[in-house]
């Protein structure tokens, strides 16, 4: 069955980078974009970006564009966002989510058919 | 890109009917039928409920169905249900590789 099963909770401090990881099993790894979100405490749902890790192609939302990072590792199906410049805003859940695509051609769709189940990043001095 | 827009919150008795609007522009929902809704529970991830404007997953009921108008998606769940109590987000293509979901809207059963 198809997991996405993303690393623990981290506490850093303000200034400070952090680097969640998603790794993917039960499906072709190389054959679905995925997706970066964020969910403030009480918040609502939030966009960060979009990786395919078939070619290398990544889009992130202009709110996070120069502090954002997605990356991949195609030998242990893992990707992973990294967030510099933390401040205390940064607070929240963040999830991986896969994309379902299409059917019968190969684009990313923005249906988030499965999840991770999210990591804590807790920013405080 | 802003956020789509979504009422904070509707409510409906067991077995009512509540609709849930999501507002966007030309840009993304006026402009593709991208258009998802997810349901998600306190403490949870959320969870996939329509796609492509009004299809469902399998393991969705059809209690759930979605429409599209213009620069507005919504989300009708039917015979509502105590474990409907959860929070609901639309989310749309925005163009260029680019997504944006809704503020999210409270749904209680009274």
């Amino acid at each position: 069955q198809v997991q996405l099963v993303q690393s623990g909770a981290e506490v850093k401090k303000p200034g400070a980078s952090v680097k969640v990881s998603c790794k993917a099993s039960g499906y072709t790894f190389t054959s679905y974009f995925l997706h970066w979100v964020r969910q403030a405490p009480g918040q609502g749902l939030e966009w960060m970006g979009i990786i395919n890790p078939s070619d290398d192609v990544t889009t992130y939302a202009q709110k996070f564009q120069g502090r954002v990072t997605m990356t991949w590792d195609t030998s242990t199906s893992t990707v992973y966002m990294e967030l510099s410049s933390l401040r205390s805003e940064d607070t929240a859940v963040f999830y991986c989510a896969r994309d379902k695509g299409h059917q019968n051609y190969y684009a990313s769709s923005g249906y988030y058919d499965y999840w991770g189940q999210g990591t804590l990043v807790t920013v405080s001095s | 890109q802003s956020a789509l827009t979504q009422p904070p919150s509707a409510s409906g008795s067991p077995g009512q009917s509540v609709a849930i609007s999501c507002t966007g522009t030309s840009s993304d929902i006026g402009d593709y039928n991208y258009v998802s809704w997810y349901q998600q529970y306190p403490g949870k991830a959320p969870k996939l409920l329509i796609y492509g404007v009004n299809k469902r997953p399998s393991g969705v009921p059809d209690r759930f169905s979605g429409s599209k108008s213009g620069n507005t998606a919504s989300l009708i769940v039917s015979g509502l249900q105590a474990e409907d109590e959860a929070d609901y987000y639309c989310s749309s293509y925005a163009g260029s590789n680019i997504y944006v979901f809704g503020t999210g809207t409270k749904v209680t059963v009274l």
